[in-house]
């Protein structure tokens, strides 16, 4: 099955600076890649997704990238705000045996500093 | 965009009781389910597709006959916990995809449900 790498656990950024995060995926038939905000306690936020017919996405001070050939995506964020605080998940999702499951990474603990 | 509930969002029981816990999609329908456990300070991890009008598809290492899911509905899934116990705590997430929507590969997800076996 799908197995998704995600680095780094932790990450501290000052405010005002960018913060990346990194996801490898192993099933080459994913083709769905959305990045989950989530706060204590409360369920994943979708904050932007990309297909694999994309190279990259934006959103405002978000914007994620993906390269098919290597199996990686990542997730930029810039001028970073103490409200950016929480923990982000990427996922990769299969379109294996019809029911498109998402396999989630292990998530990363992003704290930005005031 | 497309909204899940999930009741309840706490729950509290002894050891060897059974708790149910329900899944709605409230302004769309939904034929595929997902149910997540979530430890604390670790990722979500799938544990059961549950497809309206049959089986649900169940993870490896999941036990279906102490997690049983039921789709009747287009609207709700239930997901209920047998005999629990204390290792069992965990938070519980559902999601649902609106297959009609503008975005057919987005998952909604529910507030989730906190159980807490003593």
């Amino acid at each position: 099955g799908e197995n998704v790498e995600q680095h780094p656990s932790t990450l501290s950024v000052q405010e005002g600076d960018s913060a990346v995060i990194k996801c490898t995926y192993s099933d080459s038939a994913s083709n769905y890649f959305p990045w989950y905000k989530q706060e204590l306690g409360k369920r994943p936020q979708l904050i932007i997704d990309i297909r694999s017919n994309v190279g990259e996405k934006k959103d405002q001070r978000i914007a994620v990238t993906l390269n098919k050939t290597a199996k990686h995506f990542s997730l930029h964020i810039t001028e970073t705000q103490p409200e950016d605080s929480a923990v982000y998940f990427c996922a990769a999702s299969s379109i294996r045996l019809g029911n498109e499951k998402l396999t989630f990474g292990t998530g990363t603990r992003l704290t930005i500093i005031p | 965009g497309a909204v899940v509930s999930q009741h309840p969002s706490r729950v509290i029981c002894k050891s060897g009781t059974s708790v149910k816990i329900e899944c709605r999609s409230l302004d769309f329908q939904a034929t595929t389910m997902f149910w997540y456990r979530q430890f604390p300070k670790q990722s979500l991890m799938l544990m059961a597709t549950s497809n309206e009008g049959s089986k649900a598809t169940y993870e490896q290492g999941v036990e279906k006959d102490k997690f049983l899911i039921n789709h009747a509905s287009l609207t709700l899934s239930t997901l209920t916990v047998t005999s629990a116990h204390p290792e069992d705590s965990s938070f519980y997430i559902c999601s649902a995809r609106d297959w009609g929507g503008p975005s057919s590969n987005e998952q909604f997800f529910g507030p989730g449900t906190r159980l807490t076996v003593l």
